[in-house]
């Protein structure tokens, strides 16, 4: 069964004191990873798409790496507006159904203090 | 501003009544998807609709229901409402660039069922 696994569940930062969030994942065909950012009472945003293992993608303070396995979320030198729960998201490969759909994970509940 | 827009935001109801969801989704997107998301089960897939036809089902339960009309916007139906339904409901709306569909989602409704 696909799976997502995000730790920690929450995190809290003193702002500056940089810091990852990883997100483990088990998938038949993994055909694209997402990272998502959601404040309190709003939707998704959409962040990054990373497509193969060793990809790389950055915005801001953040930057998102991926293995065969996991990915990580780095946040470098965070500020108290980067406090939200971040969330990752895969979808798999599709073999003849549609499965466009992502499959997320719980997500990590990121503070920053200031 | 995601461009996709959900109505209510805020709906509150009694056991075993039934309630509608709208979604407009992006301008020129075909696909609309519907999430729900509680504190304990994350963001879960219930429906995908593409162009009016369903696409995929996820964990959606026989007491709610979906459809896509012409002019694309969506309806989720949930009937038969329980505590348990008490949720956001997300829509989110979806372009697809060389078989990755990156979704953008809706600021959802919370549903309260008392």
């Amino acid at each position: 069964e696909d799976q997502v696994t995000q730790s920690p569940e929450a995190l809290r930062l003193q702002e500056g004191e940089s810091s990852s969030l990883n997100c483990s994942y088990t998938v038949s065909g993994l055909r694209g990873l997402f990272w998502y950012r959601q404040d309190p009472g709003k939707g998704p945003e959409f962040l990054f798409t990373l497509y193969s293992a060793g990809e790389e993608k950055e915005k801001e303070r953040l930057k998102a790496t991926l293995t065969k396995k996991e990915s990580f979320l780095h946040i470098t030198a965070p500020k108290p507006e980067d406090s939200a729960t971040y969330l990752c998201a895969v979808q798999a490969i599709d073999y003849g159904g549609s499965q466009g759909n992502l499959i997320f994970g719980k997500g990590t509940k990121l503070s920053v203090k200031p | 501003d995601s461009g996709v827009t959900q109505t209510p935001k805020h709906l509150i109801t009694a056991t075993g009544q039934r309630v509608t969801l709208r979604c407009s989704p992006r301008s020129g997107d075909l696909s609309v998807y519907w999430y729900q998301q509680s504190l304990d089960q994350g963001l879960q897939f219930l429906i995908q609709y593409y162009n009016g036809e369903e696409r995929a089902k996820g964990n959606i339960l026989e007491r709610f229901s979906a459809q896509q009309f012409p002019d694309l916007h969506s309806e989720l139906n949930l009937s038969s409402l329980e505590l348990g339904d008490s949720a956001l409901y997300f829509c989110a709306s979806s372009s697809r660039t060389g078989g990755i569909e990156k979704l953008f989602f809706g600021s959802g409704t919370q549903l309260s069922v008392l």
